[in-house]
């Protein structure tokens, strides 16, 4: 079953934020975040590897809280650059590689 | 530069003939993945492999096949049992363990 994203899009203006939702129904061992630009390849962001773990990389940051099985994207004082679809994929516990992507959110980051 | 290479870029079919997708990569990696990407569906798993010789089937399996004979290359061939086989096909690559998964340029195929 596939995680659920939220919002499905949002738009903001350059230096505004967002916050992009991920929640699973099964019992996750990582969250993985990838962004993707029209037309291209989708872009590793970071991975999560355990309940309460949050991490960083300039102004986009990621949290992962396993009791509630629920990950979320910070987008801080949003670039241009920033524009584009992100997913999350959900790894069960279980062993498998697989990762379950979810139906991914549009972020536009307008001038 | 290592990387994962799928070719072509661009392909179009006729109905009814089967058609082999190329996946390369030469970042060493074990395991190897093929998605479908619909507007809107996010990725969808077609096909894993996490070891030479052997894969596994991901969410939608149907009409499809693989073979991982090297460790570098994993083939997708969309078969004529596919009902809707238009669509954005990507793969990728990552060492075992919870890594990051590494992705090709994509093949966008139509079938007519």
């Amino acid at each position: 079953q596939q995680p659920v994203q939220s919002p499905q899009a949002v738009i903001l203006r350059e230096g505004e934020d967002a916050v992009i939702n991920c929640s699973s129904s099964k019992a996750l061992y990582s969250v993985h975040w990838y962004r993707q630009k029209h037309g291209e390849a989708p872009v590793f962001l970071m991975i999560l590897l355990k309940g309460g773990e949050q991490k960083g990389h300039e102004k986009i940051s990621a949290s992962f809280n396993e009791k509630k099985q629920q990950s979320s994207l910070y987008l801080t004082a949003s670039q241009l650059s920033y524009s584009g679809t992100y997913f999350c994929g959900g790894q069960a516990k279980g062993g498998s590689e697989k990762l379950v992507f979810g139906k991914g959110t549009k972020l536009t980051v307008n001038p | 530069d290592g990387g994962i290479t799928q070719s072509p870029k661009y392909l179009f079919r006729k109905e009814g003939q089967n058609v082999t997708l190329s996946c390369e990569q030469n970042l060493n990696h074990d395991a190897m993945y093929w998605y479908r990407q619909d507007p809107g569906q996010g990725l969808r798993l077609i096909y894993y492999s996490q070891i030479v010789n052997d894969f596994q089937k991901g969410d939608i399996a149907e009409g499809y096949s693989v073979s991982r004979e090297k460790k570098e290359s994993f083939p997708l061939t969309v078969t004529s049992a596919q009902k809707n086989p238009t669509a954005f096909y990507l793969c990728a690559s990552s060492m075992i363990g919870s890594h990051e998964q590494y992705f090709g340029p994509g093949t966008r195929l139509t079938v007519t």
